[in-house]
Parts: C-alpha cells; sequence; structure tokens
C-alpha cells in the first residue's frame, strides 16, 4: 500500500460544477496536510493546506481533512477550464526528521 | 512567498558528460529537496538536506550527488550523464517545521542526447 493514495483520474467535470478530489493515507500520525497543483511542464504550487480535522475554505477551494478515516480532500466549487491540473496531495509525518509524501496525482479536466 | 531558483532552466547534455545542477534559495530554509519528475508522471524523492553537511537519499535510487555547505545552496551533481537521466529536476525548500509546506523552483528540464 502506498503512503499517499490518489485517483490518477481524468476526473472531467464541466465548467461551473464542483470538483471533488480525494486522497487517503496511511500514517495515523501524519500530522499536516497540503493540496498542490501542478500544470504540464511546470512546477507545483501551493493551493490549500490543512491541520486540524473539519474544512477549511479560500475562496473557491475548501479542503476537508478526516483523520479517524485518514482522508483527505479538496473541493473546488464554479470549476474553470484554467482549473484543469494535476492536484497532488502531500502529508507530512510525525516527525520532522522525514520528508513530505506526495501522492501520484489526479489529473482535473474542466469542459467549456 | 518563498524565492527559490534554479539554473540551467533547460540543459540539453552528450553521454558522460559531468553536470551540477543549481538551486538557491534566499529564505533561510533549514530544509531542502531534490526529486525527479517525468512528463505525466509522479514525483520521486532523491536527495533531501536538513541543513548544512546534512544530506540523505531519498526514495528513488539515484546515482546523483548533492552537496549542502551553506545554508542557501543545494546543488545536484551527475558525473557521468545517461539518457536515462533525462527528466525533468524540481528543486524544493521548506521551513524546519513539520507543517510548513514546500516551495518549489521553476525546475530544470535535461535531455541526455
Amino acid at each position: 500500500q502506498k503512503e499517499v493514495e490518489q485517483n490518477s483520474g481524468p476526473l472531467s467535470v464541466p465548467e461551473g460544477a464542483i470538483a471533488s478530489l480525494n486522497c487517503t493515507y496511511s500514517d495515523r500520525g501524519s500530522q499536516s496536510f497540503f493540496w498542490y497543483r501542478q500544470y504540464s511542464g511546470k512546477s507545483p504550487e501551493l493551493i490549500m493546506f490543512i491541520y486540524s480535522n473539519g474544512d477549511k475554505e479560500d475562496g473557491r477551494f475548501t479542503a476537508q481533512l478526516n483523520k479517524a478515516s485518514q482522508y483527505v480532500s479538496l473541493l473546488i466549487r464554479d470549476s474553470q477550464p484554467s482549473d484543469s491540473a494535476t492536484y497532488l496531495c502531500a502529508v507530512s509525518p510525525d516527525t520532522g526528521r522525514r520528508a513530505l509524501t506526495f501522492g501520484s496525482g489526479t489529473r482535473l479536466q474542466v469542459q467549456p | 512567498e518563498a524565492d527559490i531558483y534554479q539554473t540551467p532552466r533547460y540543459l540539453v547534455i552528450g553521454t558522460g558528460k559531468k553536470i551540477t545542477l543549481e538551486c538557491s534559495q534566499t529564505m533561510g530554509h533549514d530544509k531542502m529537496y531534490w526529486y525527479q519528475q517525468d512528463p505525466g508522471m509522479e514525483l520521486h524523492l532523491i536527495h533531501y538536506s536538513y541543513g548544512v553537511n546534512s544530506t540523505e537519499k531519498g526514495d528513488l535510487s539515484s546515482e546523483s550527488t548533492v552537496s549542502r555547505i551553506r545554508t542557501e545552496h543545494f546543488p545536484l551533481t551527475l558525473e557521468s550523464a545517461r539518457p536515462s537521466h533525462t527528466s525533468q529536476y524540481l528543486c524544493a525548500s521548506q521551513r524546519s517545521s513539520t507543517n510548513s509546506p514546500l516551495h518549489f523552483g521553476n525546475g530544470t528540464r535535461l535531455t541526455v542526447t
């Protein structure tokens, strides 16, 4: 089992719809959770981070964390074609001496 | 926003050459990382450092080496480039806190002919 799992997609949604991206992780002691967006040929850029159970909203983006279920998700409301990218989930371990672990990413396609 | 710089942006080089990919950050971050990523594929951690004179190998076996003599500088060296090294190399930095995100450079796209 991989430490951080994501559905590779592609996830296809129509413009204006809500896109829901999911991520599960295996290390129950994980402390912090990050969502990155990566356009083709570009570097990942941070969209959101979440540390506590529940929801965290930033503009059109909402991150949801459920530590009991070891599950983190990203909702994108009013999806735009410019949101088409690969979304990477990253999990921080319970100690500072290990690197962040990335999932393999979910490719999102927003159809105009 | 973190400032992290990678040079060169693109590099085409012949087999057997020695190359060094540069990475520098101006934020005073203790942690730095090198990732390798093929087009459309996942990130693979190849080296990381938690501070000066501290380097460790990542999850992906790599023939490259790194050094961390100064906090701001984390170069990656390939002693003898091969076509299998053709890939995108991404450098990232992070504050010491476990809760801190990674900040990525723009990457170096390496092609070995």
